[in-house]
């Protein structure tokens, strides 16, 4: 049982606007000094990092993808949905009890 | 271009020990961090450690300090990772991945991944 909860699906039509939720706490999203970190998973395949600090994408992700934090929850949102898009997504971020970073459970994006 | 490779899958028995390996190339091996991430079959990835090259000081999971071991070797490139009395549940695809920042988590090359399958 992860210490982030991510719904364990998630699903659209081309086009659409999806957003995928990460619930945390005080210790880990809702620290202020700490950022949440979104990864793209293809099955098969090592995981790709989408987001960093938060809402920061590294060069070459899509502007379509973008992520938001607010208190102890962060957000990835998809616009303009494509059938690519469909893959696993994980929150990440670290945690000052456990001292360790941790990952969400995941969500499943289908395209519909 | 920036590559990491990791060694061949491995199959052990509970109680043995593994190690993988992580060869980078493309890139200058001590100026980035490294962490090893494992994911078992159908689970979401879990945060093992990591290494820094430069000097080689290590910081393991509270989960499996104790029975893991980073190390690397500058004049080959390459980091390794060992793990000691293995268990089921050990059972999982281990990747190294580098790290762009200090302190943060953002991985942006990884490894193909080793699957470690620990089976009496």
């Amino acid at each position: 049982q992860s210490v982030l909860t991510q719904p364990p699906s998630a699903s659209g039509t081309p086009g659409q606007r999806v957003t995928i939720s990460c619930s945390g706490s005080r210790s880990n999203i809702g620290s202020e000094s700490e950022y949440v970190f979104w990864y793209q998973q293809f099955a098969g395949a090592a995981p790709k990092l989408l987001i960093h600090r938060n809402d920061q994408r590294p060069s070459g992700v899509p502007d379509r993808f973008s992520g938001s934090k607010s208190g102890t929850s962060a957000s990835l949102a998809i616009s303009g949905l494509r059938s690519e898009d469909e893959a696993d997504y994980y929150c990440a971020t670290w945690d000052d009890s456990l001292s360790d970073w941790v990952f969400g459970g995941g969500t499943k994006l289908t395209v519909l | 271009q920036v590559q990491l490779v990791q060694s061949g899958a491995e199959v052990k028995k509970p109680g043995a020990s593994v190690r993988v390996s992580c060869k980078a190339s493309g890139y200058t091996f001590a100026s980035y961090a490294l962490h090893w991430v494992r994911q078992a079959p159908g689970q979401s990835p879990e945060w093992v450690g990591w290494i820094t090259t430069a000097n080689g000081n290590t910081r393991y999971s509270q989960k499996l300090k104790g029975r893991v071991t980073f190390s690397r070797d500058t004049s080959a490139s390459t980091a390794y990772m060992e793990l000691n009395n293995l268990r089921s549940e050990d059972t999982a695809v281990y990747y190294c991945a580098r790290l762009v920042s200090s302190g943060n988590l953002d991985l942006d090359y990884w490894g193909q991944g080793t699957l470690v399958t620990v089976s009496s």
